[in-house]
């Protein structure tokens, strides 16, 4: 029984460039949360998705930053033109249920640095 | 937005010793779950409640959801080294749907 599969585990990018993470969540989850963490800070939520839709994305900044979690196929957290601001851990996490009455399960993160 | 305070910050303490920590907030959340996240890795669920009241134990951890849903407090008795560590706490809030994350307390353990 897989948990949540979180790739690349980590990535590099230059100023400018494209990120793109990617996150398959466990079996039977429909649930899908993305965090990110800043070093020695607590997990920031940026957006909750539901299959094919965003069910809550205030914590996604307005611009550079994009999620989807298609009908098939892992959910995408996608920046692009990357700063280097944008370097952090960032976290994907699954629930059989919402968030408030179900327990999240994370995984490993994709840890991201700009050059 | 909705805000967890979390303390202590850190500690460090003896093996064998118990420690304790905990969460406010001025927000209620009808879910409170606490996570261990080392260092490298994703957090990892220690515990979960969903009743105001509500005390849990899981081996040497015990939980409490506040009467007031409010707050929880995290427990953990006889520490061993493994259990060095970032705490967090998490709220859930039927609002929002969502998990709203404390500041962490990092544990470190002395031999």
């Amino acid at each position: 029984n897989a948990g949540v599969m979180q790739n690349p585990r980590h990535l590099v990018r230059r100023r400018g460039q494209e990120a793109r993470l990617r996150c398959s969540p466990m079996k039977g989850h429909s649930h899908v949360y993305w965090y990110r963490q800043l070093p020695e800070e607590g997990l920031k939520f940026m957006v909750y998705l539901q299959k094919e839709n965003i069910i809550d994305e205030s914590g996604m900044p307005k611009e550079r930053f994009s999620a989807e979690f298609p009908k098939e196929g892992p959910s995408i957290l996608r920046i692009q033109q990357v700063v280097r601001g944008d370097s952090a851990a960032y976290f994907c996490a699954s629930s059989q249920a919402r968030g408030d009455t179900g327990e999240l399960f994370f995984g490993e993160g994709s840890r991201l640095t700009v050059l | 937005g909705q805000q967890l305070n979390q303390s202590p910050q850190s500690m460090f303490i003896q093996e064998g010793e118990d420690v304790s920590m905990n969460c406010t907030s001025s927000s209620i959340f009808n879910t409170w779950l606490w996570y261990k996240q080392d260092p490298g890795e994703g957090p990892v669920l220690l515990i979960a409640l969903y009743k105001a009241g509500e005390l849990t134990s899981n081996g040497r951890l015990t939980a409490q959801f506040g009467i007031t849903r409010k707050d929880s407090f995290l427990n953990i008795s006889a520490s061993i080294p493994s259990d060095v560590g970032i705490y967090f706490c998490a709220g859930g809030s039927s609002n929002t749907g969502k998990l709203i994350f404390g500041q962490g307390t990092t544990l470190q353990v002395k031999p």
